[in-house]
């Protein structure tokens, strides 16, 4: 089935620990998003890549690092996971970054920081 | 992006249409008003976008005023299965963007039997 993939479902992660969350999408997407969701924020993007070989920050970028090698996979580093990192992280992409495509969703990564 | 103002919760009955509503009243020119829903413990799902004229797909229908300051999007037989966090996003369409949605606090939208 197409779509995107997020691995793992949830993680339960000591702080200090470095961390890689997995989105893969078999869509042929260029554009994709790293997002977090904690309750009373809602959504806010921590990275985006308009195109493989090119990354941006969002919002909220700091404590975190992506890259993307391909245009399938867009994996989400924790370098040193702390307790303010806990949340709930969606994957998203669309077939470009600059026109009106609506974005498709992951099912999400619940983690938790202790 | 333009800020957009939406009711915290509603509530709606089996069957009967769904009316949310959106303000975006600093809304420019060049943004789009996007509908999106994030069933629980789901990912956001796309529904429905807009520019000035009224759209409609098999999900459900977006009116925007004439002066684009504020919208509604209408769920015409809700279910059960439509309660959900519903966005009402504005953004920016075209060269040189990110692309990227920022979400509000949304509707939650209670469908009662």
């Amino acid at each position: 089935i197409a779509g995107i993939t997020q691995a793992p479902t949830s993680q339960i992660l000591a702080a200090g620990r470095r961390m890689t969350l997995r989105c893969t999408q078999d869509m042929r997407h260029n554009a994709m998003y790293w997002y977090r969701q904690d309750l009373g924020l809602g959504l806010r993007l921590i990275h985006y890549s308009n195109t493989a070989g090119t990354t941006g920050k969002g919002e909220v970028p700091d404590g975190y690092s992506v890259s993307r090698a391909n245009t399938d996979d867009f994996p989400l580093t924790l370098a040193s996971a702390v307790p303010s990192q806990t949340s709930v992280y969606f994957c998203a992409s669309s077939p470009t970054s600059y026109s009106y495509n609506e974005q498709f969703f992951g099912p999400g990564t619940r983690l938790t920081v202790l | 992006d333009a800020k957009t103002t939406q009711p915290t919760s509603m509530d709606c009955a089996e069957g009967r249409a769904a009316n949310l509503p959106c303000n975006h009243s600093t809304i420019s020119g060049n943004e789009y008003v996007y509908w999106y829903r994030q069933i629980h413990s789901q990912g956001p799902q796309y529904i429905i976008h807009g520019l000035k004229n009224n759209e409609t797909n098999e999900m459900a229908s977006l009116i925007i005023t004439e002066d684009r300051k504020s919208s509604t999007l209408i769920l015409p037989h809700a279910t059960l299965r439509d309660t959900a966090v519903y966005y009402c996003i504005v953004r920016v369409v075209g060269s040189g963007n990110t692309g990227k949605l920022i979400f509000g606090q949304g509707t939650t939208l209670q469908v009662k039997p």
